[in-house]
């Protein structure tokens, strides 16, 4: 049973468009990070939500926390190539407080020039 | 430029063969990781290491040796691999891995990609 469960799966998508990815769960999370990872390399840390129904925005990029903190979103504007790149959310679940993290199944996307 | 570096970047070994994957972080950080990545799916922990200390095992095969000689370095020693441990391996650091820390931020390395013929 996957924890998180990101959709959609693959985006294929022109430059200029706009997209949102999810992250969804049945359990409750004290934090959601969202990483992007592009070929070869590590996972990059892109975000963390810790509120629920927190907004967090990185210049094109709007992250929302769920209110019951069981999921969140990414909405990309304006998609650039630069964008391309597998996406990935991931929390430590329980309350805990551990950083035990359990990665969502990713969102892979291609924007094309 | 990451923070965290892995060497090899690339490792093709035998069944019978033994060999180490080495990383290494200067950020002061007293947490450490190994996840393993299958092609198109999410990292999955295998180890955490906190102040040298192993912390978590997550039912690792015992044929995956970790190891954490200092604050700085951690290694996983590879023996008797099988074909399905073809993956790429990341290491990570973080802070610190202790209650109350579950949104701290981990910074990974690129990666070693292994293929076990």
């Amino acid at each position: 049973t996957q924890l998180l469960e990101q959709s959609p799966q693959f985006l294929s998508i022109q430059e200029g468009e706009n997209l949102t990815v999810y992250c969804n769960s049945s359990s409750v999370f004290s934090s959601l990070q969202w990483y992007r990872q592009e070929p070869g390399e590590g996972p990059v840390l892109l975000v963390t939500v810790v509120t629920g129904g927190e907004v967090k925005k990185l210049k094109r990029l709007t992250f929302q926390f769920g209110d019951a903190r069981k999921d969140s979103s990414l909405h990309i504007t304006a998609a650039q190539p630069g964008d391309t790149g597998l996406y990935l959310c991931a929390g430590a679940p329980g309350n805990t407080g551990f950083q035990k993290l359990v990665f969502g199944t990713g969102t892979r996307l291609l924007v094309s020039p | 430029d990451t923070e965290v570096t892995q060497t090899p970047k690339h490792l093709v070994m035998g069944m019978t063969n033994k060999k180490s994957l080495k990383c290494e972080q200067h950020m002061g950080h007293r947490a450490m990781y190994w996840y393993k990545q299958k092609a198109k799916k999410p990292p999955e922990l295998m180890f955490v290491y906190s102040y040298e200390k192993l912390s978590i095992n997550e039912s690792v095969p015992s044929r995956f040796s970790p190891e954490c000689p200092n604050s700085s370095l951690l290694n996983l020693h590879l023996h008797a691999l099988q074909p399905e441990d073809s993956a790429l391996y990341l290491c990570a650091s973080s802070q610190t891995y202790s209650q109350g820390a579950s949104n701290q931020p981990q910074h990974f390395g690129d990666g070693t990609r292994l293929s076990i013929l």
